[in-house]
């Protein structure tokens, strides 16, 4: 079936630090992948997205790249930031007509300063 | 730029109590869904609406209904509180692509007691 796995957290970084938060994917067909982010009382954000193999998805300093060859669409950030703390959520959006997407368990980040 | 409106954002119910959860988007999406989030489970599908006048169960439907009102509202409805549905839920719409990103409400905290 349909999965994600992403790295446990929390992660704990100071500011200006190099981030990845690792994520693999098991899925039939060509799935898009995803990357959204959650801040603290509010619902989650479209952080970035790829839709093919090879594919590279940034926004706001991230980036992550979709590789077909290891299942995986890990995210990065060269300098992370106070203001990038936040849970950051994995997903593949499945074929079907809707977007019926399949969510990791997220990964809580916590940068200080 | 309302996006999606969920209400109430907070609920406390004692067992066996009945409640629904509303949520309305003005983005013109033909899909919405209803997601649980618990920690470390990241977040759960229970059920959504691929379009007006359809529903479909999700990963995690018992114990839940769904009404799909009209193309901006879709309600979800709690027949008979238990502890084990204390979450957050969220509400989200997209455009019927597996590429198109979901755009989530703030979410509902219930609290069963």
């Amino acid at each position: 079936g349909n999965s994600v796995t992403q790295m446990e957290g929390p992660v704990t970084l100071s500011e200006e630090a190099f981030l990845t938060i690792n994520c693999t994917y098991t899925a039939t067909g060509y799935p898009s992948l995803f990357w959204y982010v959650q801040y603290p009382g509010e619902g989650l954000q479209l952080l970035l997205k790829a839709t093919k193999a090879d594919d590279k998805g940034s926004n706001k300093g991230f980036e992550a790249t979709y590789r077909k060859e290891t299942t995986s669409f890990h995210l990065e950030k060269g300098s992370v930031q106070v203001s990038d703390s936040a849970v950051y959520f994995c997903a593949l959006g499945v074929s079907g007509g809707y977007n019926k997407l399949i969510f990791g368990a997220g990964t809580r980040l916590a940068v200080h300063p | 730029n309302a996006g999606v409106t969920q209400t109430p954002k907070f609920q406390v119910l004692k067992t066996g109590q009945s409640m629904t959860l509303q949520c309305a988007q003005d983005m013109n999406h033909n899909s919405m869904y209803w997601y649980r989030q618990d920690p470390g489970m990241g977040l759960r599908l229970i059920y959504y609406s691929a379009s007006e006048g359809t529903t479909d169960k999700g990963e995690v439907p018992n114990g839940y209904n769904v009404s799909r009102l009209n193309k901006r509202e879709f309600s979800l409805r709690l027949e008979s509180a238990a502890p084990s549905q204390t979450s957050v839920y969220f509400c989200a719409s997209s455009f019927p692509d597996p590429s198109a990103p979901l755009h989530f409400g703030n979410g509902t905290r219930l609290t069963v007691t």
